[in-house]
């Protein structure tokens, strides 16, 4: 059984470029939800997807958008990257049916680094 | 707004010692709280959480989390601490709305010395 896997695992871009993430979620999962974690940091919360709609966003502007699809893998996109942007973008898959009580997986994460 | 606080940036101990990592939460309503742990470049993985029962909760790798409401607190502990269990440890809590958002602290470096 694949856990959640994410692509790529490393990545380098300069400011002003775009970045297109992606994910695939543990197998049965169907809501998925990216982090990003900066050096040092706790992953903080960019937005989760279900449906193949954004449910709910956390405090990022709108350089950052998401897509879910209908096999429920979903893609990250950053545009006009900014340095402060270089992190560690996380994300974790649930089941909709576990939502009072269920934990995050978590996949490995992609490496952005932004010159 | 919810929150956790984790108040030490890295722990160290010996190798068979007890160990100890704090989190303590502020919270609307009842806590759903989580540990996770991160290894060197590597995604964070699940150890253990409270939703509500019994206020010492058993998880993963023998790690167990005491629940203090008076206190507001949730730290992490293990009777015997081994060296692999060097890690980065993450106290979370659940936002409210019934969400899957969940507010990380700034994590623990946890070191354990052979």
């Amino acid at each position: 059984d694949a856990g959640v896997t994410q692509s790529p695992t490393h990545l380098i871009k300069t400011r002003g470029q775009q970045v297109t993430l992606r994910c695939s979620p543990k197998s049965g999962h169907d809501t998925v939800s990216w982090y990003q974690q900066a050096l040092g940091q706790g992953p903080q919360f960019i937005f989760q997807y279900y449906e193949e709609e954004e449910r709910q966003r956390g405090n990022f502007p709108d350089r950052f958008s998401g897509h879910q699809f209908p096999n429920y893998s979903s893609e990250l996109n950053v545009n006009a990257l900014l340095l402060g942007d270089s992190a560690l973008y996380l994300c974790a898959s649930s089941p909709r049916t576990g939502l009072n009580t269920g934990e995050l997986f978590f996949g490995e994460g992609s490496r952005l680094t932004v010159l | 707004a919810q929150s956790v606080a984790q108040p030490e940036d890295q722990v160290n101990v010996a190798e068979g010692n007890p160990l100890t990592v704090k989190c303590t939460y502020s919270v609307s309503g009842n806590p759903y709280l989580f540990w996770y742990v991160q290894y060197p470049n590597r995604g964070l993985q699940f150890l253990l959480k409270y939703i509500t029962g019994d206020n010492l909760v058993k998880g993963s790798y023998g790690f167990e989390a005491e629940f203090n409401k008076s206190q507001t607190s949730f730290h992490l502990k293990k009777p015997s601490a081994l060296v692999s269990d060097s890690a980065l440890y993450f106290c979370a809590v659940r936002d409210i709305g019934g969400t899957y958002k969940y507010i990380f602290g700034t994590g623990t470096r946890l070191k354990v010395l052979a």
